[in-house]
């Protein structure tokens, strides 16, 4: 079965900051994962995607996320922080058994950008 | 393009009443989805529509039915609402359920039972 954890419900950062918002996961198979982002009273959208091809991933936004398969990880992470990164941030995994159709969402991780 | 659109915005329920939550895509997708979302719980699969005249169960599906009206159209049901069923409801869309397709989300339902 897959699952996926987000580390830290709430992270808090200075604009400028780094940002990282962890991400680990559990899959049987090759997993595809995913980082979407919700802003407030909105629905999500993707912003990048691992398929294999590369384990360094750029996404919208100047966010990028590196796939570690000795870790499980797939941390996303952006060098400045701007308020409008404001935002809830979900990490997700499909594969297997089911495939995208069983895409498991993680918790989330609300993102807090501080002047 | 208008991309997934739900209605209503709001809604609210006496226990016992029904409703249905209303769902289209104009995007040509195969795949349709149902999620609701809860604080803390991320997003949960209620059901879903791998292709048009096809519908699954989902993580969560008790309480709730599902049509797939057209390939556009994918309305969910609840015929008898209960307080636990106060929630965020996400429809979705991608082009077919292989792993690495992406899902589109319309901008949600809130729904409060009383």
């Amino acid at each position: 079965a897959q699952s996926v954890t987000q580390l830290g419900s709430h992270v808090s950062v200075s604009e400028g900051a780094l940002v990282l918002l962890r991400c680990n996961y559990s899959s049987s198979v090759p997993p595809y994962l995913f980082w979407y982002v919700q802003y407030p009273n909105q629905g999500l959208q993707l912003l990048l995607k691992y398929t294999s091809a590369a384990t360094l991933v750029k996404g919208i936004n100047g966010f990028e996320a590196e796939f570690k398969k000795s870790e499980t990880s797939f941390h996303l992470t952006k060098p400045s922080a701007h308020m409008r990164d404001a935002a809830e941030y979900f990490c997700a995994v499909s594969g297997g058994v089911g495939g995208g159709f069983k895409t498991i969402f993680g918790a989330g991780t609300r993102l807090f950008v501080k002047a | 393009n208008a991309g997934v659109t739900q209605t209503p915005k709001f809604q609210v329920l006496k226990t016992g009443q029904s409703m249905t939550l209303q769902c289209a895509q104009d995007m040509n997708h195969n795949s349709m989805y149902w999620y609701r979302q809860d604080p803390g719980m991320g997003l949960r699969l209620i059901y879903y529509s791998a292709s048009e005249g096809t519908t699954d169960k989902g993580e969560v599906p008790n309480g709730y039915n599902v049509s797939r009206l057209n390939k556009r159209e994918f309305s969910l049901r609840l015929e008898s609402a209960a307080p636990s069923q106060t929630s965020v409801y996400f429809c979705a869309s991608s082009e077919g359920g292989g792993d690495y397709n992406e899902q589109f989300f319309g901008p949600g339902t809130r729904l409060t039972v009383l």
